[in-house]
């Protein structure tokens, strides 16, 4: 079995500000782990991926994320949030032994003040 | 390639009538997705297929709802009789093995009155 679990569904930060998003997870077997970025009316797409290789990935938009295992934690951080980082983020996992379904966190959506 | 196709992008519908969303996967995907999206219960997975095969359909609702994949570039996802309760955004997705991440079409968002 997996989960995930996305602490805090509403962040708000100001333009310029660290940005944390917080995503822990759990898996019987090794982990893939994803972050999905949904803008208004649109589908989501992939900010970035990790699949057993380096533990910290970057992705789109100056985005990365850190894979712990230690902590089952895979957490996604921006230095300088900007004004269109303003979305709706999800954390997913997938085991890497099976190449099927995702399970999705409940979203965490970003406000970006100016 | 254009990405993974949905159509209509909006539906609006009376309460009683069938529904059909459609879905042209990425070409060479394996597996397709569909999902459901409300404000109260968030990204629900309702049926995945891989090589066309219903995998697991555990997420679709009721009997009202159900899923064909007839060929690897066509999926539908009917409603037969849609309720109010039925209005959200559903989206399709496609993936590989090859190819680990989900890819989503731009979502039909399904009203009805």
């Amino acid at each position: 079995a997996q989960s995930v679990t996305q602490l805090g569904s509403h962040v708000s930060v100001s333009e310029g500000a660290l940005v944390l998003l917080r995503c822990n997870y759990s898996s019987s077997v090794p982990p893939y782990l994803f972050w999905y970025v949904q803008y208004p009316n649109q589908g989501l797409q992939l900010l970035l991926k990790y699949t057993s290789a380096a533990t910290l990935v970057k992705g789109i938009n100056g985005f990365e994320a850190e894979f712990k295992k230690s902590e089952t934690s895979f957490h996604l951080t921006k230095p300088s949030a900007h004004m269109s980082d303003a979305a709706e983020y999800f954390c997913a996992v997938k085991r890497s032994t099976n190449a099927g379904k995702s399970t999705f966190g409940d979203g965490t959506t970003l406000t970006v003040k100016p | 390639d254009a990405g993974v196709i949905q159509s209509p992008r909006h539906e609006v519908t009376e309460m009683g009538q069938e529904v059909t969303l459609r879905c042209k996967p990425i070409s060479g995907h394996d597996y397709l997705f569909w999902y459901r999206q409300t404000m109260m219960r968030g990204l629900e997975l309702l049926i995945y297929f891989n090589n066309n095969v219903p995998i697991d359909d555990s997420g679709m609702p009721e009997d009202r709802f159900s899923a064909k994949m007839p060929n690897a570039s066509f999926s539908t996802l009917k409603i037969q009789p849609s309720e109010p309760r039925d209005s959200a955004v559903y989206f399709c997705a496609s993936s590989s093995r090859q190819v680990t991440e989900a890819f989503f079409g731009q979502g039909t968002r399904l009203t009805v009155v």
